[in-house]
């Protein structure tokens, strides 16, 4: 079936490195692609998307590379900083608007 | 501002009893949605309506009911059916030209 999943539970990083968080998807029909930031006790930010029909997609310090040969997609963040420490969360839609959700990656950022 | 609200923050669910988590949203959008979280799990989808008075189960509805009577809100009843309800409860909304949702910041919801 569908599933969406990232490599690591827990990325530990230092203030000012870049991190890099992983994606895995089984769906080769996939059409859009989202990441979300959760922080502690609160709801899902969106952060960035990407369709299908790109492979890279820059925002604000993030960068989103989607490589469609391996099912695979990543979040880049530059210049980590302290407030980036969250939960993140990759979302894949197949040709509905419901999206199939990761369970997320802990990010630790050590000042 | 526009935006979701979830009340309350923190429910108490005693045994047998039923629990009704509140949405609602002024963003004016048509579809919303609720998911579960539980501690290193995805999100789970509960329930989702496209349009008032119409809504579909999503892949975890045994225990939970809801309702789709306004457009700007979206009731998640949570019933002595449910036999582990203890999570964290999201609403979510999403424009009808967008894939993507927005959330609020959630009910904690834990038996005692």
């Amino acid at each position: 079936g569908e599933s969406v999943g990232l490599h690591l539970p827990t990325l530990s990083v230092q203030e000012g490195d870049n991190s890099i968080i992983n994606c895995a998807y089984s769906n080769s029909a996939s059409d859009y692609f989202i990441w979300y930031k959760q922080e502690s006790g609160k709801g899902p930010q969106f952060i960035i998307d990407i369709r299908s029909n790109m492979d890279k997609r820059q925002g604000q310090r993030v960068t989103v590379l989607l490589n469609k040969t391996v099912k695979h997609l990543s979040l880049q963040i530059a210049a980590t900083q302290p407030g980036d420490s969250a939960v993140y969360f990759c979302a894949g839609a197949w040709g509905s608007y419901i999206p199939t959700f990761g369970r997320g990656t802990s990010l630790i950022v050590h000042p | 501002d526009g935006g979701i609200t979830q009340s309350p923050k923190y429910l108490f669910r005693k045994e047998g009893q039923n629990v009704t988590l509140s949405c609602e949203q002024n963003l004016n959008h048509d579809a919303m949605y609720w998911y579960r979280q539980d501690p290193g799990q995805g999100l789970r989808l509960i329930y989702y309506s496209q349009i008032v008075n119409d809504f579909q189960k999503g892949d975890i509805a045994e225990g939970y009911s809801v309702s789709r009577e306004k457009k700007e809100s979206f009731p998640l009843t949570v019933t002595s059916a449910q036999k582990n309800p203890t999570a964290f409860y999201l609403c979510a909304t999403r424009d009808s030209n967008s894939y993507g949702y927005t959330f609020g910041s959630g009910t904690r919801l834990t038996v005692v």
